[in-house]
């Protein structure tokens, strides 16, 4: 399977531990994004990295996420001290981004987050 | 208010009807416009990806883009059970780069056979 992959694809955890998820993009794609999606709402842009530079952060990633693709290609989202209101999809999605234009973002299965 | 807006439905329609899907806007700086189809459980999939106004067919799906009055719409003909699934309308702002895409709140289409 040449697709974006996503590990876990469940997580259950209790309030204020620390979780990590892992993405895996296309292989040949330079963008990598992470959003974020509740029920019933659309995925909300989190941030983007274009090769192994994180270019952009909306606010809604609190101190608490932090993201890291250290080599350009795989990536991780870790959050610490897990609160209820994380409960979400997080979902990954890559592109092929040439001479400053995009194209389309193929995304991954998501990891569902609970937050007991 | 929200920059793309979206009925979240739920639509049911019966087998082989048209189906029409819409979302508003608010930003005249986006410039491209996509419509992804999400099954549950599983991540959104790209159906339409258009720039700026016009008309896009492929297959069972056409898209309208109508920048003047900031509305997009998605039309599927002789709907399919298959299609049951929730329809994202999302746009991109140029300026940015093209990284940094909105998703509308998505319809819920239930289409029976």
């Amino acid at each position: 399977d040449t697709g974006v992959s996503q590990d876990p694809r469940h997580k259950i955890t209790k309030r204020g531990q620390n979780v990590t998820f892992r993405c895996d993009p296309i292989s040949e794609h330079n963008r990598l994004y992470w959003y974020r999606q509740t029920l019933g709402q659309g995925p909300e842009f989190l941030t983007y990295f274009q090769n192994e530079a994180q270019l952009e952060k909306s606010r809604l990633l609190s101190d608490r996420f932090s993201a890291e693709r250290p080599k350009g290609s795989f990536s991780t989202l870790e959050i610490q001290r897990t609160e209820q209101g994380d409960s979400a999809m997080y979902l990954c999605a890559s592109s092929l981004a040439l001479r400053g234009s995009d194209n389309e973002q193929f995304f991954g299965p998501g990891t569902r987050l609970t937050v007991l | 208010q929200k920059e793309v807006e979206q009925d979240p439905g739920p639509l049911s329609v019966p087998e082989g009807a048209i189906v029409s899907l819409n979302c508003t806007y608010s930003n005249s700086a986006f410039q491209y416009f996509m419509w992804y189809r999400q099954y549950s459980r599983k991540g959104p999939e790209l159906l339409m990806y258009t720039y700026s106004s016009g008309n896009k067919e492929d297959g069972r799906f056409t898209a309208q883009v109508d920048k003047s009055s900031k509305y997009i719409s998605l039309f599927i003909r002789d709907s399919q059970p298959s299609d049951s699934a929730t329809y994202l309308c999302a746009m991109k702002d140029r300026n940015t780069g093209g990284f940094k895409t909105i998703f509308g709140a998505g319809t819920r289409l239930f289409v029976k056979a």
